[in-house]
């Protein structure tokens, strides 16, 4: 299993709908959890971070984290065809001694008008 | 500078020649990974560096691959005897504080092995 896993899409979402990301972790110790924007041809963006349980909200986007059912999710609002990329999510783990990002393989959305 | 910058931004080499690519820090960062990522796939760790040691090298493909942080702030990674699998983008983060703070991203280094 691994330790971080994303559907790989395409999620295909049309204009102005909620686009809902997901991504599921295997460590019940993880206490941080990030999601990038990753532009083809571009590297990745970090547009949001949430540790506690529950919503947390900026602008368009909604992180949600459900630590007891070890998945954590991005929603985007009235989603735009600008939102169109890859999504990652990354979750803090401790490994050897030291915490360190594991990233899940990424989401890719297109939003179509 | 006021984000990560990588050089060069391409680099095109022959099959068995040597490169180094390079990555120069957000100003303060204490801590550096280097990723790779082929086209379409996701992200693949590399290195890791608190400081100038580097604590994780466990993504290092093989012994070809090898890098170095000097006075804590700009790091290297050489890859020798270069083979085609290698061509990819080298991606460079930095963060402020150890593993697991959020990182931020340079630009990269798209890599061409001929």
């Amino acid at each position: 299993q691994k330790e971080v896993e994303q559907n790989s899409g395409p999620l295909s979402v049309p204009e102005g709908a909620i686009a809902s990301l997901n991504c599921t972790y295997s460590d019940r110790g993880s206490q941080s959890f990030f999601w990038y924007r990753q532009y083809s041809g571009k590297s990745p963006e970090l547009i949001m971070f949430i540790y506690s349980n529950g919503d947390k909200e900026d602008g368009r986007f909604t992180a949600q984290l459900n630590k007891a059912s070890q998945y954590v999710s991005l929603l985007i609002r009235d989603s735009q065809p600008s939102d169109s990329a890859t999504y990652l999510c990354a979750v803090r783990v401790l490994s050897g001694g030291y915490n360190k990002l594991i990233f899940g393989a990424g989401t890719r959305l297109a939003v179509h008008p | 500078g006021a984000g990560v910058s990588q050089s060069p931004s391409n680099k095109v080499t022959e099959k068995g020649k040597d490169v180094e690519l390079r990555c120069d820090p957000i100003s303060g960062h204490t801590a550096l990974y280097w990723y790779r990522q082929s086209l379409g796939q996701g992200l693949e760790f590399l290195i890791y560096f608190q400081g100038n040691s580097a604590p994780d090298k466990s993504g290092l493909p093989s012994d070809r691959f090898s890098a170095e942080r000097t006075g804590g702030s700009v790091s290297t990674l050489t890859i020798q005897r270069t083979q085609q699998e290698d061509s990819a983008v080298y991606l460079c983060a930095s963060s402020l504080g150890g593993g697991g703070s959020e990182q931020f991203f340079g630009p990269g280094t798209r890599l061409t092995v001929l």
